[in-house]
């Protein structure tokens, strides 16, 4: 069955960086775009980033727009998210998902792993 | 951005009462929705795609209707594991943009 498992996060000062990544079993990771989508705290969701089957496309929410990047190392079978310049408004659990689109453009989540919670704090 | 509404921000039911949730777009989305379910400390769970499609394995009380700018989600009998918060995303165009979420809580 279809398993994402994320991890890297943490607690981080403000201005600093933190890696994320998503490791995905039970389907073929490199046919298939995959999304960050984030929760503050008792909040709710927030899509972040995209990026497509072959790593060509990406696309990210204004708010991390220039200081996130989204990556993937399909030889891995692992997604990223490289975070910089984080910000308080920034903590949240993270997630990762799968899209269901089929080596085509990503148009709609239907998997999501379990969530690595960042804290950006002083 | 598309900004997507939800109605009601949270309400009261209890079992076997039929609820009704509304997705408004701030522009049209095509039929470019979907309806997530999550309970706490849970990751979101797809119940609704294409605005009415049901999703393989989710039971058949759940469906949803709409199309453009106006959307529903509807439980026809709650059952007490539906208990839990309603988001609806949209796909039409980037940036994907949730609602507010919807939480249904026990009367």
């Amino acid at each position: 069955q279809v398993q994402l498992v994320e991890s890297g996060g943490g607690v981080v000062q403000p201005g600093r960086s933190l890696r994320l990544s998503c490791a995905a079993s039970g389907f073929s990771f490199s046919s298939y775009g995959i999304h960050w989508v984030r929760q503050a705290p008792g909040k709710g969701l927030e899509w972040v980033a995209v990026i497509s089957y072959d790593g060509i496309n990406k696309n990210y929410a204004d708010s991390v727009k220039g200081r996130f990047t989204i990556s993937r190392d399909n030889s891995k079978n692992t997604l990223y998210l490289q975070m910089n310049s984080l910000r308080a408004e920034d903590t949240a659990v993270y997630f990762c998902a799968k899209d269901y689109a089929y080596q085509l453009l990503p148009n709609l989540i239907d998997y999501w792993g379990q969530g690595t919670l960042v804290t950006v704090s002083s | 951005a598309i900004q997507m509404t939800q109605s009601p921000s949270s309400l009261s039911a209890s079992v076997g009462d039929r609820v009704t949730i509304t997705c408004r777009a701030s522009q049209g989305v095509r039929n470019d929705l979907g309806w997530y379910q999550q309970k706490p400390g849970k990751a979101p769970k797809l119940l609704i795609y294409a605005a009415s499609s049901l999703q393989s394995g989710v039971p058949s009380r759940f469906s949803g209707s709409g199309s453009g700018t106006d959307f529903t989600l509807t439980i026809s009998s709650l059952q007490p594991e539906d208990f839990a918060t309603y988001y609806c995303l949209q796909d039409y165009n980037y940036p994907w943009t949730f609602g507010q979420g919807t939480k249904v809580e026990i009367k």
